[in-house]
């Protein structure tokens, strides 16, 4: 599976977008981009993957470029509860594993 | 979303004692489910895929006859961890996989071990 990068950490004011970016230069085309978070002591949290287009959810968008080589995860309007570890993590689709790496550690302030 | 759940939630043990964590999906069946470890301040780590009907695959460093996984039918997976140790305290986590969508997974909220 591809390696990806991201940030170490991120500070986001509360009501604003988080604009978490993710690179995964090596990706093949057959692998999609998963999204993640974990908040403090729990499991981590599913939160939206893609494979080419550009996704929406109710908790976020996955913004992929043209290329596939990075991506970045949109938290719309950042609240205090979004503060966690977010994971970017490219797999095939079916059948791989689900390797994380460092993630970001996003801190949203009031 | 999809929910994974995981007994007990939390375990304290004595050293040399057996420890077993169920991992169960509620609401889909997973013929694939997934254990993870994660140490504080760290990552998670894949320990091993679980395979409903079939032996487990582990990672490489993963000792399988420390970390015995069953995965006996396509909701429950449950990982023992045999003669624990004070190193084996950990963040155990489990993830199913939905069969009928292969591309989505799920977390459980994890286990808590300490081996005292």
């Amino acid at each position: 599976d591809a390696k990806t990068t991201q940030p170490t950490s991120m500070d986001c004011a509360e009501g604003r977008a988080a604009n978490l970016p993710c690179n995964h230069s090596t990706i093949s085309g057959n692998e999609y981009v998963y999204w993640y978070r974990q908040i403090h002591s729990q499991g981590p949290q599913y939160i939206i993957h893609g494979l080419k287009n550009n996704e929406t959810n109710e908790m976020a968008s996955l913004i992929i470029t043209e290329d596939r080589k990075s991506s970045t995860l949109i938290l719309p309007h950042a609240t205090l509860r979004d503060t966690a570890v977010y994971y970017c993590i490219v797999r095939v689709g079916q059948g791989g594993k689900l390797i994380f790496g460092q993630g970001t550690e996003l801190s949203v302030k009031p | 979303g999809a929910v994974v759940s995981q007994h007990p939630s939390w375990v304290i043990c004595k050293s040399g004692t057996s420890v077993k964590i169920e991992c169960r999906s509620l609401d889909f069946q997973a013929t694939t489910m997934f254990w993870y470890r994660q140490f504080p301040k760290q990552s998670l780590m894949l320990m091993a895929t679980s395979n409903e009907g079939s032996k487990a695959t582990y990672e490489q460093g993963v000792e399988k006859d420390k970390f015995l996984i069953n995965h006996a039918s396509l909701t429950l997976s449950t990982l023992t961890v045999t003669s624990a140790h004070p190193e084996d305290s950990s963040f155990y986590i489990c993830s199913a996989r939905d069969t009928g969508r292969q591309e989505t997974q799920y977390f459980g909220p994890g286990t808590r071990l300490l081996v005292l």
